[in-house]
């Protein structure tokens, strides 16, 4: 059974940078047919699809949030990362990863970490 | 971006009863529209993609519609453990957007 977990600090200060990351098991993150996701909830915007990555390194980011993100892949780690600068107290949500499930259908994300709630404060 | 419009924002039922919940898009997309169940506490889960289609190992209690730029979740002879907030998906254009959310009440 895939399981994704997200790990990094609970708590950034207004400025800088948020550093997560999400641990792939059970399954290779090397998968051609799946990319990787990175989305979050808040109270005041919902859910929020940030970007996605495969493991060739193609991504595609949330035009709102594009400036701001940066995510890289590690295939010997079976790990994914996402970096979101310049955060701002409107950035704290829990951030989910998943798994990004592409098909002629249309795309869904399928499998989900458990979130981690960051909190943007000095 | 696509303007995903769930309604209605929360919605008290009974074990037993049907329910839908109905989700609106801003365009034509097509069958590109996900739906995903939420607990408290937890990551959603992935129920219905591309409008209709059941994700493995959900109830066929479960099911999904459309027509035109509606959408459509219906819950049928809901159970104690349907009680939660479901958001519908758009997958047509990125941003892939959600709706704002359904809870579920007793």
């Amino acid at each position: 059974q895939l399981q994704l977990q997200e790990s990094g600090p609970g708590l950034v200060k207004p400025s800088e940078t948020l550093s997560l990351t999400c641990t792939v098991s059970g399954g290779s993150i090397s998968s051609s047919t799946h990319y990787w996701a990175w989305i979050r909830q808040s109270p005041g915007k919902g859910l929020e699809w940030i970007g996605s990555i495969h493991y060739s390194g193609t991504t595609h980011y949330n035009p709102s949030l594009k400036s701001r993100v940066t995510t890289s892949v590690d295939t010997s780690k079976n790990h994914f990362s996402l970096k979101l600068s310049s955060v701002t107290a409107a950035d704290t949500s829990v951030f989910y990863c998943a798994r990004h499930h592409r098909q002629q259908l249309g795309d869904f994300f399928d499998y989900w970490g458990q979130g981690i709630l960051v909190t943007v404060s000095s | 971006d696509i303007q995903m419009t769930q309604s209605p924002s929360s919605l008290s039922a009974s074990v037993g009863d049907r329910v839908t919940i109905t989700c609106r898009a801003s365009q034509s997309m097509s069958s590109y529209l996900n739906w995903y169940q939420q607990k408290p506490g937890k990551a959603p889960k992935l129920l219905i993609y591309a409008a209709s289609s059941l994700q493995s190992g959900v109830p066929s209690r479960f099911s999904g519609s459309e027509s035109g730029t509606d959408f459509t979740l219906t819950i049928n002879s809901l159970q104690p453990e349907d009680f939660a907030s479901y958001y519908c998906q758009q997958s047509y254009i990125p941003p892939y957007t959600f709706g704002q959310g359904t809870k579920l009440e007793i």
